[in-house]
């Protein structure tokens, strides 16, 4: 199927336990982030991925590994599953910008995993 | 680091009315976009609507238009002849233009739309 896809689309699991949400894009996009949403806070940005094996940490990173080994791909590791990781979690993916210059290229989003952490 | 509010938790409106969101961000950088982003329950993330800053001219998207003030810092987001499809979550957006950073999307809080028929 063509765009991004995330799964699981639901997870429930227990504290303490190890957890990789996956994401893939079928565009080649360069970029590609990941996002939690929690009631009054909006999205907040874990972290992206400029290219194959370039990751860089985003707003909220502490609990959380990515790799990107593949460019149509990247997976969300949890190490050790808390509470306060229960969240919506969104994949995206974009292009990437050519500044002013440039198109302005948007953000594609997955359809989202609801995690929940018991 | 950049910024942005959404005051409006919540917002209501008439069928066929209109109503504006509001927007407002803090940054230092004179070149950015912002974007209005649609949720609507199927939590599907939407583009509704995008400005560059460099951009005078307010952007429009058919029922959709943005009254964009640099000066001010404030970005607000009308819809016009509002439809019960126009219930959703929506959010405001910020991306910076330079840099690898001018990937990265900071998000307000939201503002939850309900549509009254």
């Amino acid at each position: 199927d063509a765009g991004i896809t995330q799964s699981p689309r639901y997870k429930i699991t227990e504290t303490g336990r190890q957890v990789t949400l996956m994401c893939h894009q079928t565009w080649s996009h360069s970029y590609m982030f990941w996002y939690r949403q929690d009631l009054g806070h909006g999205l907040r940005l874990i972290y992206y991925s400029a290219a194959a094996d370039i990751t860089d940490k985003g707003e909220v990173p502490d609990g959380y590994v990515v790799s990107r080994s593949k460019t149509e791909n990247f997976p969300l590791t949890l190490e050790s599953a808390t509470r306060s990781q229960t969240s919506v979690y969104f994949c995206a993916s974009s292009d990437r910008p050519q500044g002013l210059a440039g198109p302005t290229y948007e953000q594609y989003f997955g359809p989202g995993t609801r995690l929940t952490v018991t | 680091a950049q910024t942005v509010t959404q005051s409006q938790p919540e917002m209501s409106v008439q069928e066929a009315e209109t109503v504006t969101l509001s927007c407002t961000y803090d940054t230092s950088e004179s070149d950015y976009y912002l974007f209005w982003y649609k949720q609507p329950p199927s939590r599907q993330m939407i583009l509704v609507i995008r400005q560059e800053a460099y951009k005078q001219q307010n952007a429009t998207e058919n029922r959709f238009s943005v009254n964009f003030q640099k000066a001010a810092k404030s970005f607000s987001l009308k819809i016009s002849d509002s439809q019960l499809g126009d219930a959703a979550m929506y959010f405001c957006a910020y991306r910076s233009a330079v840099g690898t950073s001018g990937s990265r999307l900071t998000f307000g809080e939201g503002t939850q739309l309900t549509v009254n028929p």
